[in-house]
């Protein structure tokens, strides 16, 4: 009963090819996270979603683009994959998740992704 | 902005040693104060966090932190470490906004 899970757990693609990773929260939680975490484990906001909504979108390229087909997934396309998209991207989840909310967050393991 | 600041990018401790990770962050109003583990090859766990209230806060492990509000700083510490908590530690702070911020972490590591 993993409670927020992502696939794939690891991805190796070419430079220009375009990719997505999925992630399922199964607590209920109202908000979903994505986060990039770079080879020197610096961990950086992508986007937040709540109730489907988008509510972060840090300046990261448009080439990400995230998708919340309901409150409990929230999936990320990559295209034109570049060099530097190389990192482990987690997902995570919380209840509230609006300004001021006191929750913590439940991440899932992570899609190592590696681009050649 | 908000932001973090964690002091220490890298400790090597003993096992039995006691240990305190420093994290300052910079935010004016209320904030909501977590700490974060990343084992090797896991995901992040909580392993505490601070809201209101006692501004000391225990968690798993044996860990503890305490929330100073005239510094701005919400330090982990833990009174005697074991190999198994080798890990990266993040601190992280929620202001008044959607985000939480996190520190760029500590990594522990613990001799046997």
């Amino acid at each position: 009963d993993t409670a927020v899970s992502q696939t794939p757990k690891y991805l190796v693609t070419q430079m220009g090819n375009d990719k997505s990773i999925k992630c399922e929260q199964n607590l209920g939680h109202d908000t979903m996270y994505w986060y990039k975490q770079d080879s020197k484990k610096f961990l950086k906001i992508m986007f937040s979603y709540n109730n489907k909504e988008l509510i972060i979108n840090e300046t990261v390229p448009n080439r990400f683009s995230p998708k919340s087909p309901d409150k409990a997934h929230l999936n990320l396309h990559i295209n034109s994959l570049e060099l530097g998209d190389s990192a482990v991207y987690f997902c995570a989840s919380s209840q509230g998740g609006l300004a001021g909310d006191p929750y913590e967050q439940y991440f899932g393991p992570g899609t190592r992704l590696t681009v050649t | 902005a908000q932001s973090v600041s964690q002091h220490n990018h890298h400790v090597i401790l003993s096992e039995a040693a006691s240990l305190e990770l420093g994290c300052n962050y910079s935010y004016g109003g209320t904030v909501n104060l977590f700490w974060y583990v990343q084992y090797p090859g896991q995901h992040l766990q909580l392993l505490l966090k601070y809201f209101s209230g006692d501004p000391l806060v225990k968690g798993i492990k044996g860990f503890e932190a305490e929330f100073i509000k005239s510094k701005f700083s919400f330090n982990l510490r833990k009174p005697s470490v074991q190999w198994s908590d080798t890990a990266e530690y993040f601190c992280a702070v929620r202001g008044g906004g959607f985000k939480t911020i996190f520190g760029a972490g500590t990594r522990l590591f613990v001799k046997a």
